[in-house]
């Protein structure tokens, strides 16, 4: 059963970088995912595709400060230079034959 | 502009319906899988459902099959979830959204609408 693993929350300062985790389940480290933001009260917005290999595709006015790499079963998305409003929850999802549509359970962004 | 814009949620009783809409613009609806995710008070993201660009393929959570019912109308650019048989624990804001490519069965979750909210107690 194909499971994507986020920790609940994560939290740096104000103009530091953050890297968040999405940890694919055993035997699906080749899936690629998606990284989206949801911001207090708001709908979800989409980031990037991110790819096994790191290679990853941003969304329309997605700012240069968001990236993705990738290693292993683990996705990655750094967000350098935080800003106040990137304070919000983070979700990556994958998609597949059979399985359709599966998110993570989400990190809680605290920018400090 | 694309656009995804839902309408229909409200309060409604246990056991009561609700039909949920979608309505798209700004690109060619007709060519795109559409998917329904909700998200409950306080909680994380949980796909619902998923229906393919000619409504070939259609697809359910667990939790919803038998009482759910997704459907699309590519002349109206219009995306619905027939709500049937609803439990307290459906209460939740329904978000439409739209997958990355055209004619891909799934993938990213790349257009998202603001929500309606959806509310099942008596």
């Amino acid at each position: 059963q194909l499971v994507l693993t986020q920790s609940p929350s994560a939290s740096a300062s104000l103009g530091a970088s953050v890297k968040l985790t999405c940890t694919l389940s055993s035997g699906h480290s080749i899936y690629a995912i998606a990284w989206h933001q949801q911001q207090p009260e708001k709908g979800p917005r989409y980031l990037m595709k991110l790819n096994s290999d790191g290679s990853h595709s941003k969304g329309d006015g997605i700012p240069d400060r968001f990236s993705g790499s990738s290693s292993g079963a683990e996705r990655y998305l750094t967000i350098s230079s935080l800003q106040s409003e990137d304070e919000a929850d983070y979700y990556c999802q994958t998609w597949g034959t059979g399985i359709h549509v599966v998110f993570g359970g989400g990190t809680k962004l605290t920018v400090l | 502009e694309v656009q995804l814009v839902e309408s229909g949620g409200g309060l409604v009783k246990p056991g009561g319906s609700l039909r949920l809409s979608c309505a798209a613009s700004g690109f060619t609806f007709s060519s795109y899988t559409m998917n329904w995710v909700r998200q409950a008070p306080g909680k994380g993201l949980e796909w619902v459902s998923s229906i393919s660009s000619s409504s070939n393929y259609i697809y359910y959570a667990d939790s919803v099959k038998g009482r759910l019912t997704i459907s699309r109308d590519n002349a109206k650019n219009s995306l619905y979830l027939q709500m049937n048989s609803l439990r307290a624990e459906d209460t939740a804001v329904y978000y439409c959204a739209r997958v990355l490519d055209n004619f891909d069965s799934s993938g990213p979750l790349s257009i998202w609408g603001q929500g309606t909210m959806v509310t099942v107690s008596s």
